[in-house]
């Protein structure tokens, strides 16, 4: 169990580049998860995969927000067009289907700064 | 709309004493809930998780208590430790709504 690692650690952008993140997760997790945490709140839901699938996206993420995971495996969160409101920790977080309710492990995240 | 409220953002208590987080959440159809705890600079972390079919549920010196009616739930530490200093999520089965947090102080 190596964790879950989320790269790059840090991401300093100027205001309407792109950019992506990277999540693996622990190897035999079949579902990933994408949260927001912004200072003084809890992690905000934003996607969650089940294997390559995409089962559920929360209304707040905007069109500029697109994530994927090609095979399964590693997963890829998109920002097109970085407003400074996207100023934020992201975190990828993963998990075992099968039980009903498995715990989330999670990465230390991706901290965005938007200048 | 915030479907788990933490309403403590902060929480001290001195080392061996009992530390009492609360969580309150809006829909009576949540059946099962976590808690978290965070580390500055890390991840969260699985704690401690209730059932809605049990009103308790206790792994070493953490307990976490369930009132369906009251819709309110709460996380026991005792006795507290230094090392228990952090910030504690309550969250939803489902693992789609966070609280905003209760950060904890151990005093030594």
């Amino acid at each position: 169990d190596t964790g879950v690692s989320q790269n790059p650690r840090h991401k300093i952008t100027k205001r309407g580049q792109n950019v992506t993140f990277r999540c693996d997760p622990i190897s035999e997790h079949n579902r990933l998860y994408w949260y927001r945490q912004t200072l003084g709140q809890g992690p905000e839901f934003l996607t969650y995969f089940q294997n390559e699938a995409q089962l559920e996206k929360s209304r707040l993420l905007s069109d500029r927000f697109s994530a994927e995971r090609p095979k399964g495996s590693f997963s890829t969160l998109e920002i097109q067009r970085t407003e400074q409101g996207d100023s934020a920790m992201y975190l990828c977080a993963s998990s075992l289907s099968g039980a009903s309710f498995s715990p989330l492990h999670f990465g230390n995240g991706t901290r965005l700064t938007v200048t | 709309d915030q479907q788990v409220k933490q309403n403590s953002p902060s929480l001290s208590v001195q080392e061996g004493r009992i530390s009492i987080l609360n969580c309150d959440y809006t829909n009576s159809m949540f059946d099962y809930f976590l808690w978290y705890k965070k580390y500055p600079a890390e991840g969260p972390t699985f704690l401690i998780s209730i059932s809605s079919i049990k009103d308790k549920n206790e792994d070493g010196r953490f307990t976490v208590f369930l009132n369906k009616s009251a819709k309110h739930l709460s996380l026991h530490i005792v006795p507290s430790q230094p090392g228990d200093s952090a910030v504690y999520f309550c969250a939803t089965g489902n693992q789609f709504y966070f609280g905003t947090g209760t950060s904890l102080t151990v005093i030594p």
